[in-house]
């Protein structure tokens, strides 16, 4: 079946706008994560949601971060004021339940120029 | 929070040699995946295996929870196995069921 897709798959933007990534997780898995990656980093931890309702936020780094997932399916990660240091690849993933394994989607290449 | 740490941090080999990456975790856990990121980005699994041993092909992995390490193994090298290779941890304490804790990654490079 489909993976975990990502969209947009690149994106510039200039330093103080606004951005919005769109992550859709496997057909039926409750437990949607996102990530960040810096170059030569591995992931950092974000957010995790179960179902609609986010279960650990504790990654976010700023009030400048926000996710929703208000059906429980597609999940929204909003990104205002960007600024330079926000450029990552951002990184969604899913899974059945929170224990289970988690499959990553491509990510987002978020550029802030 | 776990820490992780990975060996080697490079790893340079000739196609058909054998290989062995290690993960150290610093807690317990319950989930552990190693992962292996292509050069276009992409995480692909390779072994969910908080315990235990598991074979795919010329892929192998052994986590010794009560020592708090994982090995992964890589037989029979072949060039599409260049990449970087990550080990992730979920700790076992904690509330965060979802959290996932990566390692620096170990960058496998395999020459024809």
């Amino acid at each position: 079946g489909a993976g975990v897709s990502q969209t947009p798959s690149n994106k510039v933007t200039e330093k103080g706008k606004y951005v919005e990534l769109r992550c859709d997780p496997i057909s039926g898995h409750t437990a949607l994560y996102w990530y960040r990656q810096s170059l030569g980093q591995g992931p950092e931890f974000l957010i995790y949601f179960q179902g609609t309702g986010a279960a650990d936020d504790s990654g976010l780094p700023n009030d400048r971060f926000f996710a929703v997932r208000p059906e429980g399916s597609v999940s929204t990660l909003k990104i205002q004021r960007t600024e330079r240091g926000d450029s990552a690849v951002y990184l969604c993933a899913s899974s059945w339940q929170a224990h289970d394994t988690q499959y990553f989607g491509p990510g987002t290449r978020l550029t802030v120029l | 929070g776990i820490q992780v740490e990975q060996s080697p941090p490079d790893l340079i080999l000739q196609e058909g040699a054998n290989s062995t990456l290690r993960c150290n975790f610093s807690d317990s856990v319950n989930n552990l995946q190693w992962f292996h990121q292509n050069p276009w980005g992409q995480l692909i699994n390779l072994f969910y295996i908080p315990s235990g041993t598991k074979q795919n092909g010329r892929l192998s992995a052994t986590t010794v929870a009560t020592e708090r390490y994982s090995l992964l193994y890589i037989s029979s090298s072949q060039t599409t196995d260049s990449g970087v290779y990550f080990c992730a941890v979920r700790g076992a304490g904690g509330t965060s069921y979802g959290k996932l804790t990566f390692g620096q990654g170990t960058i496998l490079t395999v020459h024809p």
